[in-house]
């Protein structure tokens, strides 16, 4: 079935750091590719998303392309800040199963200033 | 618009006691699909449900079940709680027309 795979965390940057979280998933078809973040005590928030390959989702300074020959979704922010400092989550839709968001394992960044 | 709330946002229960939980969807947002976090699994699918009728289902025992009202609302409700139920417990609306979904704040059950 469907998977998708972060990252393992923590992952622990220096305020104004390059951020690269890592995310490949396996799907049948064309899902629709996510990124969540969980602030603490929070539910899902969602970050960016693209719905075909080489789509570019883009928020808050956060980016992620939808590479389909890599089947790969990283994402990147160009400079942390202590705020960012949360859980991030890859997911995909599943395409076989409409209401169905399939979700990585979660990494936690922690931006120090 | 106000987003997705459910409620209570705290639970404390004991083993083989049952549990309802609520989450009122974005407004005009019929979808509405229910997650558990954990620690060890992750966000795993419990079920969707659209227009009062449950769409798809997660892999969990029969215990874990749910509702729609015609107000698209719903209720999720875990019978017979066992210590391993302990979870947060979040609920996502969406509309018919976009896979992206929204989340509330979850509710956080303890069984002891």
């Amino acid at each position: 079935g469907d998977s998708v795979t972060q990252m393992e965390g923590p992952v622990t940057l220096s305020e104004e750091a390059f951020l690269t979280i890592n995310c490949t998933y396996t799907a049948t078809g064309y899902p629709s590719l996510f990124w969540y973040v969980q602030y603490p005590g929070e539910g899902l928030q969602l970050l960016l998303k693209a719905t075909k390959a080489d789509d570019k989702g883009s928020n808050k300074g956060f980016e992620a392309t939808y590479r389909k020959e890599t089947t790969s979704f990283h994402l990147e922010k160009g400079s942390v800040q202590v705020s960012d400092s949360a859980v991030y989550f890859c997911a995909l839709h599943d395409s076989s199963n409409t209401g169905k968001l399939i979700f990585g394992q979660g990494t936690t960044l922690q931006v120090k200033p | 618009k106000a987003g997705v709330t459910q409620t209570p946002r705290y639970l404390i229960k004991t083993r083989g006691q049952q549990v309802t939980l609520s989450c009122s969807p974005i407004s005009g947002h019929r979808s509405v699909s229910w997650y558990q976090q954990t620690p060890g699994q992750g966000l795993q699918f419990l079920f969707e449900y659209f227009s009062e009728t449950q769409r798809n289902k997660g892999n969990f025992p029969g215990r874990f079940s749910g509702r729609q009202f015609s107000n698209s609302r719903s209720e999720m409700n875990v019978s017979t709680l066992e210590l391993g139920d302990s979870a947060l417990y979040l609920c996502a609306s969406r509309q018919s027309i976009s896979y992206e979904q929204y989340f509330g704040p979850g509710t956080r059950l303890t069984v002891t």
